[in-house]
């Protein structure tokens, strides 16, 4: 079965500095696995996505995340946290069978302190 | 830049009874998906549409549930008589297709239903 584990419920930078969001995956074949963030009172927007091309997945905003085989992990990363990063981010992975759903993390609430 | 919308954003019912929850979809979308997150747990999966019928359903969507696509744009989602434990935020998501690239999902932003 897919499933992904999110390690924080709420994390908190001060702007400018990095932002770190973890993300553990369980998974019996090679995943597709996302990243969507949640402003509040909008929709789920697709940050990036890891489909097996290259590890390293950059997004929009200046995300990124790495994807590591060894480790179960696609860990969210910024080297700078601006204000309007402050949302909900939802790690995600991709169900195995062929009707394409999804399934999400707990999600982390990130807080960005000015 | 095209988007997925939802109405209404807000909807209180009394127990029992029926709400149609509308969505929009992207205009050249072919699969359609509904999700729905209870307040402070995670967003899960409900159903998903193709061609006119349910491709997989989750173990929530049981008989109170259905999903129809009355015409060309409009994709609804029905609960016939209403629980308590309803009581969520409704997501509706579309996606080109499946699998890479193509079956990256747009979600809308969400209808709150508050089940009293």
């Amino acid at each position: 079965a897919q499933s992904v584990t999110q390690l924080d419920s709420h994390v908190s930078v001060s702007e400018g500095t990095p932002v770190l969001l973890r993300c553990n995956y369980s998974s019996s074949y090679s995943p597709s696995l996302f990243w969507y963030v949640q402003h509040p009172n909008k929709g789920l927007q697709l940050l990036l996505k890891y489909t097996s091309a290259a590890t390293l997945v950059k997004g929009i905003n200046g995300f990124e995340a790495e994807f590591k085989k060894s480790e179960t992990s696609f860990h969210l990363t910024k080297p700078s946290a601006h204000m309007s990063d402050a949302a909900e981010y939802f790690c995600v992975v991709r169900g195995l069978t062929g009707a394409n759903n999804l399934f999400f993390g707990t999600g982390t609430r990130l807080t960005v302190i000015p | 830049e095209p988007e997925v919308t939802q109405t209404p954003s807000h909807q209180v019912t009394q127990m029992g009874q029926e709400v149609i929850l509308r969505c929009v979809p992207i205009s050249n979308h072919l699969y359609f998906y509904w999700y729905r997150q209870i307040l402070g747990q995670k967003v899960e999966f409900l159903v998903s549409f193709y061609n006119n019928e349910i491709s997989e359903k989750s173990e929530i969507f049981d008989d109170q549930f259905s999903v129809e696509r009355p015409d060309g744009s409009n994709f609804t989602l029905k609960i016939r008589s209403t629980k308590l434990e309803d009581s969520a935020m409704y997501f509706c998501a579309s996606s080109e297709g499946r699998g890479l690239g193509l079956g990256d999902q747009y979600f809308g932003p969400g209808t709150r239903l508050l089940v009293l």
